[in-house]
């Protein structure tokens, strides 16, 4: 079956811009992550979902972060007024929930803020 | 909190020669899973093996094993035969054992060139 999709697969935008990523999981996994690899910060957890819903939320690193996931299946993270330290490939990953433990990632995209 | 290290910020190899890969972590949980991915230019995150901390024995897929040294927090991946497409970068994550959230905590990675 097909595996773990983000889109786009890169994103340029202007500082002070809104993007969104938008990442669809491996059906039926009913775990979603949310990582961000940055140089110099290696990868960081940002948001976990449970189903439609994310009981923690401590890994964004502002409020200018956002992520919501609808239908139990894709999942977008919104990031507001951009910033350039916001530059870095966001990792989607999915997990079955039902007794497995392995994460599955996405591609990825490559976020640059100019 | 638990926290994951890699040592050897970069390696280098002969092709079809052996090459070994440290990790060590920390935590005061005693139900966990430790892991390798790589990562090769293409971005794509990709399980390479892992393990549980409850069982003795070191898992091995094909090429790749580990030494899982519980005791000593140490979980170092070896890969035999390497060949050029294991250039790559590769990540030691820890998870630990929960029906809820379970995010993988990285370390910094080890950049491996296998060199014909």
């Amino acid at each position: 079956g097909a595996g773990v999709s983000q889109s786009p697969s890169n994103k340029v935008t202007e500082k002070g811009k809104d993007v969104e990523l938008r990442c669809d999981p491996i059906s039926g996994h009913t775990a979603l992550y949310w990582y961000r690899q940055s140089l110099g910060q290696g990868l960081e957890f940002l948001i976990y979902f449970q189903g439609n819903s994310a009981p923690d939320k401590s890994g964004l690193p502002s409020d200018r972060f956002s992520a919501e996931r609808t239908g139990g299946s894709v999942s977008t993270l919104t990031i507001q007024r951009t910033q350039q330290e916001d530059s870095a490939v966001y990792l989607c990953a999915s997990r079955s929930g039902t007794g497995a433990y392995e994460q599955y990632f996405g591609p990825g995209t490559r976020l640059t803020v100019t | 909190a638990q926290t994951v290290t890699q040592s050897q910020p970069e390696m280098s190899v002969q092709e079809a020669e052996t090459v070994t890969l440290s990790c060590t972590y920390d935590t005061s949980e005693n139900n966990y899973y430790l892991f390798w991915y790589k990562q090769p230019p293409s971005r794509q995150m990709i399980l390479v093996i892992r393990q549980e901390a409850y069982k003795q024995q070191n898992a091995t897929e094909n090429r790749f094993s580990v030494n899982f040294q519980k005791a000593a927090k140490s979980f170092s991946l070896k890969i035999s035969d390497s060949q050029l497409g294991d250039t790559a970068m590769y990540f030691c994550a820890f998870m630990k054992h929960s029906s809820g959230n379970t995010p993988l905590v990285f370390g910094k990675g080890t950049r491996l060139s296998v060199i014909a």
